[in-house]
């Protein structure tokens, strides 16, 4: 059973420009959620896809955006790129149930906005 | 606001002893609690949960204790081996209108020396 699959694994950008990362999650998994991870900060959330829909959002600004696909593929993009963008970007699969608590991470994509 | 909370960010302990790991919350609404270890250039993964109707969960070297009355929940490991040296993460899902985030700590670095 394939793990989930993030792309890429590194990136760097600079201030003003925008980005697009992907992520694949396990077979059958309908739920993508996208989770920020910074020193210091832990891990926040960003937002949850079901479905193709959005479900859940955090508290972000309106740079940061996402989308779902039919085959449950999804794609965050953040517009704008800022120095503070610069973090680990992480993608977890879940069965998106509330009886089932359980996401599987994918292994991240290290953005660099310089 | 924090509402979970991993007040000590390093622990150092030596081979073979016992490592415990604390975490703090303040939303008595959470119902379930997980631990994440990650590594460096990896996602986070999965290493033990407790629901709120239980106090304790063991699972080999590791044991989960919540304590909800304080609000306090605590990873043990025993013994501790060079391969637990990673960031471990305390996490609560945050259910809402059928769907869940997880709220995270900040995470504890633990060092275990051999």
């Amino acid at each position: 059973k394939a793990g989930v699959t993030q792309t890429p694994r590194y990136l760097i950008k600079t201030r003003g420009q925008q980005v697009t990362l992907s992520c694949s999650p396990i077979s059958g998994h309908r739920s993508v959620s996208w989770y920020q991870q910074t020193p210091g900060q832990g891990l926040q959330f960003l937002f949850e896809y079901f479905s193709e829909t959005q479900r859940n959002k955090g508290n972000f600004p309106g740079r940061f955006s996402g989308r779902q696909f039919s085959n449950s593929r999804s794609e965050m993009n953040v517009s704008t790129l800022e120095l503070g963008d610069s973090a680990l970007y992480l993608c977890a699969s879940s069965l998106g149930t509330v009886t089932n608590y359980g996401y599987t991470f994918g292994s991240g994509t290290r953005l660099t906005v310089v | 606001d924090q509402q979970v909370k991993q007040n000590s960010p390093s622990l150092s302990v030596q081979e073979g002893r016992i490592s415990i790991l604390n975490c703090d919350y303040t939303n008595s609404m959470f119902d379930y609690f997980l631990w994440y270890k990650k590594y460096p250039a990896e996602g986070p993964t999965f290493l033990i949960s407790i629901s709120s109707i239980k106090d304790k969960n063991e699972d080999g070297r590791f044991t989960v204790f919540l304590n909800k009355s304080a609000k306090h929940l605590s990873l043990h490991i025993v013994p501790s081996q060079p391969g637990d040296s990673a960031v471990y993460f305390c996490a609560a899902p945050l259910t809402t209108s059928g769907t869940y985030k997880y709220i995270f700590g900040t995470g504890t670095r633990l060092k275990v020396l051999a």
